[in-house]
């Protein structure tokens, strides 16, 4: 079955400081990608999407991700974290099967630190 | 552009009672939607997927009496957990699919408690 995985449950930057989230998805010639964020009580919010083309995607909020083939890795990146930035961030990948569906990974919380 | 709305933002009821959850795209016709739960600290989990004017699609394990999914329109989905039991106390975000775009464009969610 098709599934994406964040290594990292929790990580802690110091506020302006670079961030990297992993993920890796399981397969798929061409797979579609997502990075979505998640603030308390809220509800998900696209930072950026990968589809063909670049392999370096840019997003809201100066973040940007780079897809890896041999690395089945889709990781995203900051260069400065501001503490705004403290959330939760799932990735996610869309179905391979013609069906639409998206399937996440268990999300990787964020704590930035003055 | 594309901005789904859900009702309530959040709800309290008795155990036993059923609640309605309504999922609309304002700004775009939604040929498919869909609904997730998401308990604290964990993932989203893909409970159905809605298409207007069919029976929705349930995942392995959701109970669809329990959990009734109805698509009427290209713009409304709404999601009715019957006999409500505390163990249904959940946040719930439904999403609305843009045809063609393959992106799924999430509400803000729902928050059931379940006394």
């Amino acid at each position: 079955a098709q599934s994406v995985t964040q290594p990292d449950i929790h990580i802690t930057v110091s506020e302006g400081a670079s961030l990297e989230l992993r993920c890796n998805y399981s397969y798929g010639a061409t797979p579609y990608l997502f990075w979505y964020v998640q603030s308390p009580g809220q509800g998900l919010q696209l930072l950026l999407k990968y589809f063909s083309g670049d392999t370096l995607v840019q997003g809201i909020k100066g973040f940007e991700a780079e897809f890896k083939r041999s690395q089945s890795s889709f990781n995203l990146r900051k260069p400065s974290v501001h503490w705004s930035d403290a959330a939760e961030y799932f990735c996610a990948q869309l179905s391979n099967f013609g069906n639409e569906k998206l399937t996440f990974g268990t999300g990787t919380r964020l704590t930035i630190i003055p | 552009g594309a901005v789904v709305s859900q009702h309530p933002s959040w709800v309290i009821c008795k155990s036993g009672t059923s609640v309605k959850i309504e999922c609309r795209s304002l700004d775009f016709q939604a040929t498919t939607m869909f609904w997730y739960r998401q308990f604290p600290k964990q993932s989203l989990m893909l409970m159905a997927t809605s298409n207007e004017g069919s029976k929705a699609t349930y995942e392995q394990g959701v109970e669809k009496d329990k959990f009734l999914i109805n698509h009427a329109s290209l713009t409304l989905s709404t999601l009715t957990v019957t006999s409500a039991h505390p163990e249904d106390s959940s946040f719930y975000i439904c999403s609305a699919d843009l045809a063609g775009v393959h992106e799924q464009f999430f509400g803000p969610g729902t928050r059931l408690t379940v006394l």
